[in-house]
């Protein structure tokens, strides 16, 4: 969903390295997720947020960090990157009265 | 805990004929279910949700089905096209109405041949 953006697409970092993640949205939702995905293995939340002052962790927060700059953006950060945490990373918006989640096109990171 | 789970991970139909794509789950309390559609190099999108208190519900060319009974959902898409090959996945709410906590399931592959 066109939506919903994230940067960078695609990348390949080494292990140890500090990653930032970013997502923007224009459907003005108040709520953003932030979702990694594994061959093999269901979508798995990693933290959400409310608005700019709520956040909350998901199922594997470990590892990850996140700020939620504006309504409109929010960014997920690996602080020391490991093999591990390669995987397809998604952000997903949904509006505060609707139930269904709203996902950028992923940002694929590889560290080796 | 709680699972979402599919019966085959690859179908293929052949363009024209109606698929059929099966998730089963296991906590009968949940009580909200989406359907996506995930094509290569793309974010799921979504295609079509279902609360507990419906059976049945129709989009275009698709119908998802709810039997509570044996915890079974599915989704039928008509007239399959190749632009429907994909991965599907469903997912749940796992109980406890929280559309921020879903439960995914792994997802099955669409293949459309001519």
């Amino acid at each position: 969903d066109a939506d919903v953006t994230q940067t960078p697409r695609n990348r390949i970092t080494k292990t140890g390295k500090r990653i930032m993640l970013e997502c923007s949205q224009t459907k003005g939702h108040d709520r953003m997720y932030w979702y990694r995905q594994d061959p093999g293995l269901g979508l798995q939340l990693i933290y959400y947020s409310f608005d700019v002052k709520d956040i909350n962790k998901g199922e594997i927060s470990d590892g990850y960090s996140v700020s939620r700059q504006a309504q409109a953006k929010f960014s997920l950060s690996l602080e020391s990157a490991i093999p591990n945490q390669t995987a397809l990373y998604f952000c997903a918006t949904r509006g505060r009265d609707a139930d269904t989640q709203y996902f950028g096109p992923g940002t694929r990171l590889t560290v080796l | 805990g709680e699972s979402v789970g599919l019966h085959l991970p690859t179908l293929s139909v052949q363009e024209g004929d109606n698929s059929i794509i099966n998730c089963a789950y296991s906590n009968s309390a949940s009580d909200y279910f989406i359907w996506y559609k995930q094509e290569s190099g793309k974010g799921p999108q979504f295609i079509i949700d279902i609360r507990s208190n419906m059976d049945k519900r129709q989009g275009q060319r698709v119908t998802v089905l709810l039997n509570k009974t044996v915890k079974h959902l599915s989704l039928q898409i008509a007239a399959t096209q190749p632009g429907d090959s994909a991965v599907y996945f469903c997912a749940e709410t796992g109980g406890s109405y929280n559309t921020d906590k879903l439960i995914f399931g792994t997802g099955t592959r669409l293949q459309v041949f001519p």
